[in-house]
């Protein structure tokens, strides 16, 4: 079992609605990182959460550190969304990273 | 400028040959890291480095070697190249080992093996 668990693992949406895309964690952590990964390969950092909510443009990040879960949000979707998003938790020692969630946004 | 840059972007290479990666960042990082990328898209960490010592090292096969110049280098070399080596390997930098800094990847080196 991975220590990080991510869902859905495949997304498709129509432009315009609200995503949500889970991550279930099992260590103790300082840290959880949201990455986005372009179709071309690239790796993007978006949110880094320790605890509470992170808004940025469209994407929201929440975290719940008692239950060991977090939420990365899109509102009002839009095909350029359509990426690979990966969650990663640091526990202070070393990464782990979740499997990725692959996302498509329809015109 | 790309903060931080990796080269080759791709690379082909026979198995058993010896070939590295580069990764230079320009943003005074003192942590430098190598991740691989395997072809169901897991990430998994290689190696740190802070300060040109390594930190972590994660149970990757000894062909596999961190090779750090200065603070601002960090480039992977691989012996003896075999087919599983076939992935997509991440160069990234943070601020330094202190927990929750950003981490800045590179756009990725896209190694297959033949």
């Amino acid at each position: 079992k991975n220590e990080v668990e991510q869902s859905p693992q495949n997304l498709t949406a129509q432009e315009g609605e609200f995503i949500t895309i889970n991550c279930s964690y099992s260590v103790g952590i300082s840290a959880l990182h949201w990455l986005q990964q372009h179709p071309g390969g690239g790796i993007v950092s978006l949110f880094m959460l320790s605890s509470g909510k992170k808004k940025h443009g469209r994407l929201i990040a929440t975290i719940n550190i008692q239950e060991k879960h977090s939420s990365l949000h899109i509102t009002a979707s839009h095909p350029r969304d359509s990426a690979v998003y990966i969650c990663a938790v640091d526990t202070g020692n070393q990464f782990y990273f979740g499997t990725g969630t692959s996302l498509t946004v329809i015109p | 400028d790309t903060a931080v840059s990796q080269t080759p972007k791709y690379l082909v290479t026979q198995m058993g040959n010896d070939k590295s990666i580069k990764c230079e960042q320009n943003l005074g990082h003192d942590t430098m890291y190598w991740y691989k990328q395997d072809s169901k898209k897991f990430l998994k960490i290689m190696f740190s480095y802070n300060n040109k010592e390594l930190i972590i090292n994660e149970t990757v096969p000894n062909r596999f070697s961190p090779k750090s110049p200065d603070k601002a280098h960090l480039n992977l070399h691989i012996n003896s190249l075999e087919l599983g080596d076939s992935a997509v390997y991440f160069c990234a930098s943070s601020q330094d080992l202190t927990s929750g800094n950003t981490i800045y990847f590179g756009e990725g080196s896209w190694l297959t093996v033949v």
